[in-house]
């Protein structure tokens, strides 16, 4: 089935360190892919998004992420975390009208 | 803020009880999209329409429907609720119905069956 798989469920990061979040993706033609960010009692907030064109894309927020082909990725990366960042992210990719979304990675940020 | 709305925020019923769920679009959106967020089906997408017109249809129960009105706003409506309805209910809008529209999401309805 054509969709998107977030292999980590769970990553925990020091402040201030950087941030990397894999999302695989499954799809025959070419993929839109989206990174959403819902923060604890909130809405989902879109972050960045990737159609066509420059492979890597930024997003608000200091995060980016990197369009692979070859491996069939979208990874988000962010240089350097803030406590604010804790968060559960969602890679999605459009389905028909649709947005297929991963399980989701939540990010604890220690102090 | 997104620009989307949704209310109630919160809804607490019993099982057996029927709700309406409300969403207003962004300023200009024509599509609306439902999804329902739960421990463990994870973000599913329930339904959309477009300018009043039902347009794509997901994991959506005959127990769920919905509508769009003229004005742009949708209502959800879940009817014979179960436990297992507990869940946060999201709507989405954006302009258009192309692939490459952006969704821009509310901040949802928490809905607890008891």
């Amino acid at each position: 089935a054509q969709s998107v798989t977030q292999p980590d469920i769970h990553i925990t990061v020091s402040e201030g360190a950087s941030l990397e979040l894999r999302c695989n993706y499954s799809y025959g033609a070419t993929p839109y892919l989206f990174w959403y960010v819902q923060s604890p009692g909130q809405g989902l907030q879109l972050l960045l998004k990737y159609f066509s064109g420059d492979t890597l894309v930024q997003g608000i927020k200091g995060f980016e992420a990197e369009f692979k082909r070859s491996q069939s990725s979208f990874n988000l990366r962010k240089p350097s975390v803030h406590w604010s960042d804790a968060a559960e992210y969602f890679c999605a990719v459009v389905l028909d009208y649709k947005l297929s979304f991963g399980a989701g990675t939540t990010v604890t940020v220690r102090a | 803020d997104s620009g989307v709305t949704q209310t109630p925020k919160h809804l607490i019923t019993a099982t057996g009880q029927r709700v309406t769920l409300r969403c207003s679009p962004r300023s200009g959106d024509l599509s609306v999209y439902w999804y329902q967020q739960s421990l463990d089906q994870g973000l599913q997408f329930l339904i959309q329409y477009y300018n009043g017109e039902e347009r794509a249809k997901g994991n959506i129960l005959e127990r769920f429907s919905a509508q769009q009105f003229p004005d742009l706003h949708s209502e959800l409506n879940l009817s014979s609720l179960e436990l297992g309805d507990s869940a946060l209910y999201f709507c989405a809008s954006s302009v258009d119905q192309g692939r490459t529209d952006t969704q821009y999401f509310g901040p949802g309805t928490r809905l607890t069956v008891l």
